[in-house]
């Protein structure tokens, strides 16, 4: 079992829908999680920190779950800009920090 | 704010060079990191280091070395180029302990022919 997992997608939406992707990881010692944006044939970019309570930034929603173990993106209002590649990731701890990066979630944004 | 620059944007070598990838950062980071992106394959981390002169293999060493000479500075070698290498290789710094996430540079897409 892969020890981030992500639906590949593409999740094609129309313009200006809700979207929400989740992201499932194994190892429970996981302490902090992330989601980046990578657009074609570039760096991924931190999108946001995903923190215990959840934390919203303005159409970006992210939730965490520990006792299910996954962490979810909703982004709402969807533009054409936000077509991208959405990567999880998490941080654990093995004697030093490890981060894992999921393979990404591929959202097309549609007019 | 933080910038980390990698030397290169595009490169094609031959079988059985050396090849030097080179990483830059503005921020005073102790953190670096190499990986590389491949399709399906996600990003693998190749070597990491957490001060100058230090280095640390990551899950995917095989046909690679480091050099951290200096703090801002994190060089990625391949020893001698084979086509599996071919790939985008992507270099990143933190400030410790990572929990603000990493910045990533703009990666170098290498061919190796």
């Amino acid at each position: 079992r892969k020890e981030v997992e992500q639906d590949p997608g593409p999740f094609n939406v129309p313009e200006g829908a809700t979207v929400a992707f989740n992201c499932t990881y194994s190892n429970s010692a996981s302490q902090s999680f992330f989601w980046y944006r990578q657009d074609c044939r570039k760096e991924p970019k931190l999108l946001m920190s995903v923190y215990s309570s959840g934390n919203e930034d303005g159409r970006f929603t992210a939730q965490l779950n520990r006792a299910s173990q996954y962490i979810s993106l909703l982004i709402r209002d969807s533009k054409l800009s936000d077509s991208a590649t959405y990567l999880c990731v998490v941080n654990i701890v093995e004697g030093t920090y490890k981060y894992i990066f999921g393979t990404g979630t591929r959202l097309k944004v549609l007019a | 704010d933080v910038k980390v620059t990698q030397s290169s944007r595009y490169l094609v070598k031959r079988t059985g060079e050396k090849v030097f990838l080179e990483c830059v950062q503005d921020m005073d980071h102790e953190n670096m990191f190499w990986y590389r992106q491949d399709p399906g394959l996600g990003l693998r981390l190749i070597y990491f280091s957490y001060d100058v002169k230090m280095k640390e293999k990551g899950d995917i060493p095989e046909g690679y070395s480091v050099s951290r000479e200096k703090k801002e500075r994190f060089s990625l070698i391949l020893e001698s180029a084979s086509t599996n290498q071919t790939s985008m290789y992507l270099c990143a710094s933190s400030f410790p302990p990572d929990s603000y996430g990493y910045t990533f540079g703009s990666g170098t897409r290498l061919t190796v022919v």
